[in-house]
């Protein structure tokens, strides 16, 4: 069974920093990319950020290009969002999500249970 | 980036109703379309990718049409426990940007 678990999320205020984790079981980690996917009541779903199976292609939104850095562990199976100079308008429930891939079609089809990431002073 | 329109906002529909929900991209995506399920508190699902394929699992009763830019979620009779929020999502180019969610409350 595919478990993905995020840790990591809390209350920080603007300017700092936060690590999150997503531990990932049930499947071959280093066979598939993973994306970090955000939500907030307002902007509702927000791709954040994805990564190759190897680790060796790395993707950003704009709004966190610079800020955020995604990385993998692929003899831990972990996935880890390492996000600095922190805003506002990060604070969302974020979610590790497994991609699939057929042929050219991709698509998240496992997510975690998501972890809360509260900016404010 | 490429903008993702979905219609309605929201709707109420009754248990055995057809119920459609619209997506619409602000430029060609050809059938690199999916359609996610998410419940209140939960993570969302895919129902639906490629357009029109069925994720494995899902009841026969969701389906997927359209591609270029218009697309289309169908529930053919909807059930109880369709009562959620469903997100078109776009997979054709960095960033893979979702619709703004369409919330179904069953009457």
């Amino acid at each position: 069974e595919v478990q993905l678990v995020e840790s990591g999320g809390g209350l920080i205020q603007p300017g700092g920093s936060l690590r999150l984790s997503c531990a990932a079981s049930g499947f071959t980690f280093s066979n598939y990319a993973m994306s970090w996917v955000r939500q907030t009541p307002g902007k509702g779903l927000e791709w954040v950020s994805a990564i190759s199976g190897s680790g060796g292609s790395t993707y950003y939104a704009d709004s966190v290009k610079g800020r955020f850095t995604i990385s993998r562990d692929n003899s831990k199976n972990t996935l880890s969002l390492q996000m600095n100079s922190l805003r506002a308008e990060d604070t969302a429930v974020y979610y590790c999500a497994k991609i699939y891939s057929s042929g050219w079609f991709n698509y998240f089809d496992y997510w975690g249970q998501g972890t809360l990431v509260t900016v404010s002073s | 980036d490429i903008q993702m329109t979905q219609s309605p906002s929201s709707l109420s529909a009754s248990v055995g109703d057809r119920v459609t929900i619209t997506c619409r991209a602000s430029q060609s995506i050809s059938s690199y379309l999916n359609w996610y399920q998410q419940k209140p508190g939960k993570a969302p699902k895919v129902l639906i990718y490629a357009a029109s394929s069925l994720q494995s699992g899902v009841p026969s009763r969701f389906s997927g049409s359209g591609s270029g830019t218009d697309f289309t979620l169908t529930i053919s009779s909807l059930q109880p426990e369709d009562s959620a929020s469903y997100y078109c999502q776009q997979s054709y180019s960095t960033p893979n940007t979702f619709g703004q969610g369409t919330k179904l409350e069953i009457k």
